[in-house]
């Protein structure tokens, strides 16, 4: 069965250093979600692409948060530098369009961040 | 805007209990309802959803949720639950229209007890 894959699981750093999270989502689908989970809390969506563009990243915050998904696969979530009050789960989901008409979003398995 | 409230942040029974999780929302359109479960070390996944036609629905694993316009609630609902569904459960609702992106609940935490 095809699956959102997402690594690292689990990322600890220092504040004030660089993080990098990549996601790989199921083959075809055209969307592609990032989301932030604070523990005890539900998912918050940071930026949905819609192949390689930015459909909404309202919730990003930009001044240390940057996504690309240059050839509308796969993506990358930065952040820099990294600040105590980012440790969370951070989600990657996919879809295969998440406008016009609903398709069921799959979610991968998170990558745990720790900031020291 | 939409917000959700899941007012069961934690949640435990033993098997074969009824189970009843609650959730409010909160917009004033027309809206779409999901139930989202996350079982341990396992990935988010949707459980079941509601957009138009009959309100009580019914997803996988015995589960069913009913959409009550008037009480802008889309309670969650197992006649008896087994140990494997220990799990963290999340509410979310969409308003419908433009990209379909939920807002989850924080979540209620559901132990049960063999």
């Amino acid at each position: 069965e095809a699956e959102v894959a997402q690594s690292p699981r689990y990322k600890i750093t220092e504040k004030s250093q660089a993080v990098a999270f990549w996601c790989d989502p199921i083959s075809g689908h055209a969307t592609l979600y990032w989301y932030r989970q604070i523990l005890g809390q539900g998912p918050e969506l940071l930026v949905q692409f819609q192949d390689e563009s930015v459909v909404d990243d309202s919730q990003l915050p930009k001044d240390r948060f940057s996504a690309e998904r240059l050839k509308g696969v796969d993506s990358t979530l930065k952040i820099q530098p990294a600040e105590l009050g980012d440790s969370a789960m951070y989600l990657c989901a996919s879809s295969l369009s998440g406008t016009g008409s609903y398709n069921e979003q799959f979610f991968g398995p998170g990558t745990r961040l720790t900031v020291l | 805007a939409q917000s959700v409230s899941q007012h069961n942040h934690h949640v435990i029974l033993s098997e074969a209990a009824s189970l009843e999780l609650g959730c409010n929302y909160s917009y004033g359109g027309t809206v779409n309802l999901f139930w989202y479960v996350q079982y341990p070390g396992q990935h988010l996944q949707l459980l079941l959803k509601y957009f138009s036609g009959d309100p009580l629905v019914k997803g996988i694993k015995g589960f069913e949720a009913e959409f009550i316009k008037s009480k802008f609630s889309f309670n969650l609902r197992k006649p008896s639950v087994q140990w494997s569904d220990t799990a963290e459960y999340f509410c979310a609702v969409k308003g419908s229209g433009g990209s379909y992106i939920p807002t989850f609940g924080r979540g209620t935490s559901l132990i049960v007890h063999p």
